[in-house]
């Protein structure tokens, strides 16, 4: 099946640095692709979708200039966490719907644990 | 706005007995339904994956099926095991691929 990865996998900064987190498409294109965040105990949130060579669609509520979203190639987006708070600190998603629709799981990366000091 | 909720929250059960769990959205108008099963500080596993002119999806001890016009779904989980202790999220996937996920219920089997 289809891989999505994530780096980092974990990752652990001061307040008020910028993070980035990559998603890639290891063996398909990948047009759009989606942001999740989790909170401790709690279900994905979608952040925004990230679409190649166009800006992002963000989630209300979430502010497009902390997170900012760069989907520059077919095979790879990514998430920018900037000055970021310790209420920054999440469980950062991402997957990518098939290539073709009907029936198909998105494949999922297999996140990013942020944790903000 | 798709709501999607998962009862119960949390269930613990001994080992071997059959289980069900229950997920609902408001919206039918959906393409399909996912089940997924998260451990703890881990990723998604998808599970079973049910098309909105599907009726049910069996994948070894686990058979989901889903209502769409009363906007339910349950996956039936038999003969559970303590290997099977987890987070289940369900979610409805809608127009431009956008998933809603439910809360999850988390599962513990007792051996």
């Amino acid at each position: 099946g289809a891989v999505v990865s994530q780096h980092p996998s974990w990752v652990i900064c001061k307040s008020g640095t910028s993070v980035k987190i990559e998603c890639r498409s290891l063996d398909f294109q990948a047009t759009t692709m989606f942001w999740y965040r989790q909170f401790p105990k709690q279900s994905l949130m979608l952040m925004a979708t990230s679409n190649e060579g166009s800006k992002a669609t963000y989630e209300q509520g979430v502010e497009k200039d902390k997170f900012l979203i760069n989907h520059a190639s077919l095979t790879l987006s990514t998430l920018t966490v900037t000055s970021a708070h310790p209420e920054d600190s999440s469980f950062y998603i991402c997957s990518a719907p098939p290539e073709t629709r009907g029936g198909y799981e998105q494949y999922f990366g297999p996140g990013t644990r942020l944790t903000v000091t | 706005k798709q709501e999607v909720t998962q009862i119960p929250a949390a269930l613990s059960v001994p080992e071997g007995e059959n289980l069900v769990l229950n997920c609902s959205f408001t919206d039918s108008a959906i393409y399909n339904l996912q089940w997924f099963r998260q451990d703890p500080g881990k990723g998604l596993t998808s599970l079973l994956l049910i098309q909105s002119s599907q009726r049910e999806q069996t994948s070894g001890r686990l058979n989901a099926s889903l209502d769409k016009s009363s906007g339910r779904s349950t996956l039936y989980i038999a003969a559970s095991q303590p290997g099977d202790s987890a987070t289940y999220l369900c979610a409805v996937e809608t127009s431009g691929s956008r998933l809603t996920f439910g809360e999850g219920t988390q599962l513990t089997v007792n051996p």
